[in-house]
């Protein structure tokens, strides 16, 4: 079957480091998406993808940064991760379809001391 | 852009309750809607979606959810509520025909139901 996978699961990092979540999905959908899912905010977009080596930014870009070497992948990046990115993190993707319906992964919690 | 609202941030519902949870969207043109749920420690899925045609759509688990477009309201409705529905339950927009596949949420409803 078909799916969106992400790695890691859960991961501890200090303030400063560079964090790169991986999400990756065999459902050859041409879009692909990065939400945070904080208290209170629901899900807010980070960025987002239509096809290979397109990127654009979502409503919470500062800190983030995502490239798109090929279709099935959509690695997330925190540049210098601060406490303000503690939050669970899920990819998302979806066929360039009129329904646009989204699937999205398990989900990756961060926490960033 | 478009923009969703959801009325009630946790609502607490006895079993065998009727459901309704109220979501309006903001947004110019023709959109896509949804309803997705979110059961505790795990992932959205979705509940239901509306693309066109009849207004009254009809999801999984016993889920319906009706679109008005005078009112740009698209609350989602159940008759009875089980245990088994505590969750976290949003309301999203998208905008294929503008291009625009991202899908914008709501802020989230918490249901809790009690036995």
């Amino acid at each position: 079957d078909a799916e969106i996978t992400q790695s890691p699961r859960h991961k501890i990092t200090e303030t400063g480091r560079q964090v790169t979540l991986a999400c990756h999905q065999t459902w050859n959908h041409n879009n692909m998406f990065w939400y945070r899912q904080d208290l209170g905010h629901g899900l807010r977009l980070i960025h987002y993808s239509y096809g290979v080596q397109d990127t654009n930014k979502g409503e919470v870009s500062d800190g983030y940064s995502v490239s798109r070497s090929n279709t099935e992948d959509l690695p997330l990046t925190l540049e210098s991760a601060a406490s303000s990115q503690t939050s669970v993190y899920f990819c998302a993707s979806s066929e360039s379809s009129a329904v646009g319906e989204l699937f999205f992964g398990e989900g990756s919690r961060l926490t960033v001391l | 852009a478009q923009s969703v609202s959801q009325h009630n941030h946790h609502v607490i519902l006895s079993e065998a309750a009727s459901l309704e949870l109220g979501c309006n969207y903001s947004y110019g043109g023709t959109v896509n809607l949804f309803w997705y749920v979110q059961y505790p420690g795990q992932h959205l899925q979705l509940l239901l979606k509306y693309f066109s045609g009849d207004p009254l759509v009809k999801g999984i688990k016993g889920f319906e959810a009706e679109f008005i477009k005078s009112k740009f309201s698209f609350n989602l409705r159940k008759p009875s509520v089980q245990w088994s529905d505590t969750a976290e339950y949003f309301c999203a927009v998208n905008a294929p025909w503008a291009g625009s596949y991202q899908l914008t949420f709501g802020k989230g409803t918490k249901l809790s139901v009690i036995p």
